[in-house]
């Protein structure tokens, strides 16, 4: 089982700041298959990027992914309110499919 | 607009089988594009894929829940179900039922239900 390693576990920043967020898989799995979802409390996990650097459909340009074979980042250019929230990655090139445990950013 | 709805008991006790519904709606679970899943997230946890099923009734269970786990296609074909038996405290959790792309994308999770807590206690 892949095991997804996501950093920092917390981000504090203030609004209109730059997010970097890593996920880290302990061995490298197919091609690019990596997805990054946003939490917010109490609410379903919304799928913002897949295949590592595709936007979902609605997707801030804000949003951006990349990286490949062990390791990828989530990059939120310009931080909105509405963007606090926990960001989880997940692979799916190698069952079973596995999430990080989540980053969450915080509002400094 | 596709929407899923978990419902079920919110309170089972150890030892007895937890039984969830997913309700689909704006899309057809027959549909060759798209696998149906559970996934759970115990208490500020992460998430965890449970298994999923196929238009075609396949299903993939992960390995360390297989031996407790049933999800399938109710005759309405508008609903899928998870069971989970044996259960214990540490299955408390958040369970959500999602929309799985197939093809190239297969894995990614595309609509989510809001997720219903189920506690396991007695």
């Amino acid at each position: 089982e892949i095991v997804l390693t996501q950093s920092p576990d917390t981000l504090s920043l203030s609004p209109g700041e730059r997010a970097t967020l890593s996920c880290r898989a302990s061995q490298s799995f197919s091609n690019t298959f990596l997805a990054w979802y946003q939490q917010k409390p109490g609410q379903a996990p919304r799928l913002l990027i897949f295949g590592a650097s595709s936007r979902a459909t609605g997707v801030p340009d804000r949003f951006s992914g990349s990286g490949s074979g062990t390791d990828f980042t989530l990059t939120i250019s310009r931080l909105e309110p509405e963007d606090f929230a926990v960001y989880y990655c997940q692979q799916y090139g190698s069952s079973p499919w596995t999430f990080g445990q989540g980053t969450k950013v915080e509002i400094k | 607009q596709v929407q899923l709805q978990e419902s079920g008991p919110g309170l089972v006790k150890p030892s007895q089988t937890l039984s969830l519904t997913c309700t689909v709606s704006g899309d057809s679970i027959s549909s060759r594009d798209y696998y149906w899943s559970w996934i759970r997230q115990p208490p500020g946890k992460g998430l965890e894929l449970i298994g999923y099923i196929s238009y075609t009734g396949n299903t993939y269970y992960i390995p360390s829940l297989k031996s407790r786990v049933t999800i399938s296609v109710e005759t309405s074909k508008i609903q899928f179900s998870l069971n989970l038996s044996s259960v214990t405290a540490a299955d408390t959790a958040v369970y959500f039922c999602g929309r799985v792309r197939s093809g190239y994308e297969w894995g990614v999770v595309d609509y989510w239900g809001q997720g219903i807590l189920v506690t396991v206690s007695s």
